[in-house]
């Protein structure tokens, strides 16, 4: 079925370890985002995609990496996890054009011990 | 840079009645897109309604509906006939024309009581 994938649903792992998140559309979408949720705060944008090989830094990128070698998929890695990288993390896409939505995936709880 | 304010954290309703979850935003554009996600306990996010601001009519889909005041910054939700499965968090969301990025805010958790 058309949609976007989030892989794993739930990860529990250790500080200092590395993590990577995947996210998978099927929708041929050119932009993509990475989004973490935690409370109070809404969702605030990580790092975004226009384009296989063009990612740029959103809101909140420090100590994340991703990269987009194929249009969909774009992976997010916490190098080093720290505690407070623990939440939600959604990932979503959109086409271009000016009134165009963000269509989520599931999202990936993420736990950091 | 934009900001999007809900000042209700929590709201709660009786089935059938109806409900409004208020959204201000700062921006010095003239022209831009607003939305409204709900995320129920499942997590997903699901797009309810969204109002471009060059348009002067208020967006509808079926029982929800929104208040836009642009002079104001004001993007309000109403919910009409509330129903169970409308217990969720609501985010409101901005996005400049061709921009692409939506700035969220902290949501409104809305619980439908029996």
């Amino acid at each position: 079925d058309a949609g976007i994938t989030q892989s794993p649903r739930y990860k529990i792992t250790e500080t200092g370890r590395q993590v990577t998140l995947m996210c998978h559309q099927t929708w041929s979408h050119s932009y993509m985002f990475w989004y973490r949720q935690d409370l109070g705060h809404g969702l605030r944008l990580i790092y975004y995609s226009a384009a296989a090989d063009i990612t740029d830094k959103g809101e909140v990128p420090d100590g994340y990496v991703v990269s987009r070698s194929k249009t969909e998929n774009f992976p997010l890695t916490l190098e080093s996890a720290t505690r407070s990288q623990t939440s939600v993390y959604f990932c979503a896409s959109s086409e271009p054009g000016s009134s165009q939505p963000q269509h989520f995936g599931d999202g990936t709880r993420l736990s950091i011990l | 840079a934009q900001t999007v304010t809900q000042s209700q954290p929590e709201m709660s309703v009786q089935e059938a009645e109806t409900v409004t979850l208020s959204c201000t935003y700062d921006t010095s554009e003239s022209n831009y897109y607003l939305f409204w996600y709900k995320q129920p306990p499942s997590r997903q996010m699901i797009l309810v309604i969204r109002q471009e601001a060059y348009k002067q009519q208020n967006a509808t889909e079926n029982r929800f509906s929104v208040n836009f005041q642009k002079a104001a910054k004001s993007f309000s939700l109403k919910i009409s006939d509330s129903q169970l499965g409308d217990t969720a968090m609501y985010f409101c969301a901005f996005m400049k024309p061709f921009g692409q990025n939506f700035v969220f805010g902290p949501g409104t958790r809305l619980s439908v009581l029996p």
